[in-house]
C-alpha cells in the first residue's frame, strides 16, 4: 500500500538558518504530494503541494519538488523564522478518485533566537 | 462559521462507554474525511463520505466504530465499548468535491481519552 517515510525529529535550529526535513513515498500510480504543517493549538494547514514530477510546490518561503526518479518530496526553506516552529507532515494521495491522505509521522521543528 | 467546527474539543469517557464525536464541515463540501492521530504518528484515514454515503470506511479498525452522514452536512462518528488503545486526537476534514487536488480542510479535531 500507499506510505510516507519522514525524516525524524525533533529539529531544533537557530534563526535564518537552512531547513531541509526529508520525504520520501512508496505508491501505486501517480500520486499528488503534499505538506502539512500544524502550528501550536491550530488544526492541520495545507503548507503546499505538486501533482505531478517535477512540479515544485512554494509557499511562505518554503519549496518542495516532486522527485519521482528518486520518490522524494523534501521540503526546504533558505532562512527559518521562529514562528515557524510547529509540526510538518509530508503526505500523498493515490489520485484514484479517493482523495484519503497518507501521512508522515510527523517532523517537529523548533526555531531558536 | 467559516471553518471546520467539531465538538467536543475534548472527550474524557470510560472504558466501556459510548461515545459521540461531531463534524461540521465547510458549508457547500461535499466530500468529508475523518482521521485519528495517535500521540506522535501522522493521521490515519478512517472513512470518507461522499455525499451521504461512506464511500471508502477500509480504515474503520473493528466494528466498534461507525460514521453516518445523513443529510450529507454534518458527520457523526460513533464508538461503542470504548477500549483505551482508542484514546486519540480524532480529526475530520472537508474538501469541495472528490474532484483531484481539491484541497482539504482539517478542524482541531476531537481528544478523546479513554480511563
Amino acid at each position: 500500500g500507499d506510505s510516507v517515510t519522514q525524516m525524524e525529529g525533533p529539529v531544533t535550529l537557530s534563526e535564518e538558518a537552512f531547513l531541509t526535513i526529508n520525504c520520501t513515498y512508496t505508491a501505486t500510480g501517480y500520486p499528488s504530494l503534499f505538506w502539512y504543517v500544524q502550528y501550536p493549538g491550530e488544526g492541520l494547514q495545507l503548507l503546499l503541494k505538486a501533482t505531478k514530477a517535477d512540479d515544485k510546490g512554494s509557499n511562505k518561503g518554503f519549496e518542495a519538488t516532486y522527485r519521482k526518479e528518486t520518490t522524494s518530496f523534501h521540503l526546504e526553506k533558505g532562512s527559518v523564522q521562529v514562528s515557524d516552529s510547529a509540526v510538518y507532515f509530508c503526505a500523498l494521495t493515490s489520485n484514484f478518485g479517493n482523495e484519503k491522505l497518507t501521512f508522515g509521522t510527523g517532523t517537529r521543528l523548533t526555531i531558536i533566537p | 462559521g467559516a471553518g471546520v467546527s467539531q465538538t467536543p474539543s475534548n472527550k474524557v469517557t470510560e472504558k466501556g462507554k459510548y461515545v459521540e464525536l461531531r463534524c461540521d464541515p465547510i458549508s457547500g463540501h461535499t466530500a468529508l474525511y475523518w482521521y485519528r492521530q495517535s500521540l506522535g504518528q501522522g493521521p490515519e484515514f478512517l472513512i470518507y463520505f461522499q455525499g451521504t454515503g461512506a464511500a471508502d470506511d477500509s480504515g474503520l479498525p473493528n466494528d466498534r466504530f461507525f460514521a453516518v452522514r445523513p443529510e450529507g452536512s454534518v458527520s457523526t462518528l460513533k464508538i461503542q465499548r470504548t477500549e483505551r488503545g482508542d484514546s486519540a486526537v480524532y480529526l475530520c476534514a472537508s474538501s469541495l468535491h472528490q474532484a483531484m487536488n481539491t484541497e482539504a480542510f482539517f478542524g482541531q479535531g476531537t481528544r478523546l481519552t479513554v480511563v
